[in-house]
């Protein structure tokens, strides 16, 4: 069936570091690719979107490009805040795996100043 | 004006009581999904109504109904608590068709602990 594999955590990294959470899938037919976040406490957030393969999504400083030939949608961002301490996870929609969102495990990243 | 809102944000119970969780949407979209988060933040859908009507009834115990009824609301009504269920159930909303592409919206969850 459908699945999404992203790195274990914690992630933790010093203010203004670079940032990368790896991501692959596994699926059938051609999946929308997400990637959410969640703040302590609260509720998810889309951060960014593809829909296709070669789509790039970007938001706040955070990229990440779908790739089917590996299967992935690692998560990038060139020099991370404080702010961005949260628990990000990769997930696909579409294809089999129908409307429902498929998550990973969750990543959580805390940064220091 | 909240998006996506669940009531209550805490729910604290004793095991075989039976609660409601409640969920609105005010983003005219069509399709509701009710998501539940495990203690290690492993998240994995429940059900989904579209148009109030059920599309997505993963293997949950009968203990567990949703009802839709209309299509900005969508409940969830547990039977007989056990400990096991405490868990932070999410309801997030959609629109399916048009080129949204499923972008689902999350509300900020309910934390059910059963005692």
């Amino acid at each position: 069936g459908n699945s999404v594999t992203q790195m274990e955590g914690p992630v933790t990294l010093s203010e203004e570091a670079f940032l990368t959470i790896n991501c692959t899938y596994t699926a059938t037919g051609y999946p929308s690719l997400f990637w959410y976040v969640q703040y302590p406490g609260e509720g998810l957030q889309l951060l960014l979107k593809a829909t296709k393969a070669d789509d790039k999504g970007s938001n706040k400083g955070f990229e990440a490009t779908y790739r089917k030939e590996t299967t992935s949608f690692h998560l990038e961002k060139g020099s991370v805040q404080v702010s961005d301490s949260a628990v990000y996870f990769c997930a696909l929609s579409g294809g089999q795996a129908g409307t429902a969102l498929i998550f990973g495990k969750g990543t959580t990243l805390s940064v220091s100043s | 004006d909240t998006a996506v809102s669940q009531t209550p944000k805490y729910l604290v119970t004793q095991m075989g009581n039976d609660k409601s969780i409640k969920c609105e949407q005010n983003l005219g979209h069509d399709t509701m999904y009710w998501y539940k988060q495990d203690s290690k933040k492993f998240l994995k859908i429940m059900f989904s109504y579209n148009n109030k009507e059920l599309i997505i009834n993963e293997t949950v115990p009968n203990r567990f109904s949703p009802k839709s009824p209309d299509k900005a609301h969508l409940n969830l009504h547990i039977n007989s608590l056990e400990l096991g269920d405490s868990a932070v159930y999410f309801c997030a909303s959609s629109q399916l068709t048009g080129g949204a592409k499923n972008i689902q919206y999350f509300g900020a969850g309910t934390r059910l602990s059963v005692l």
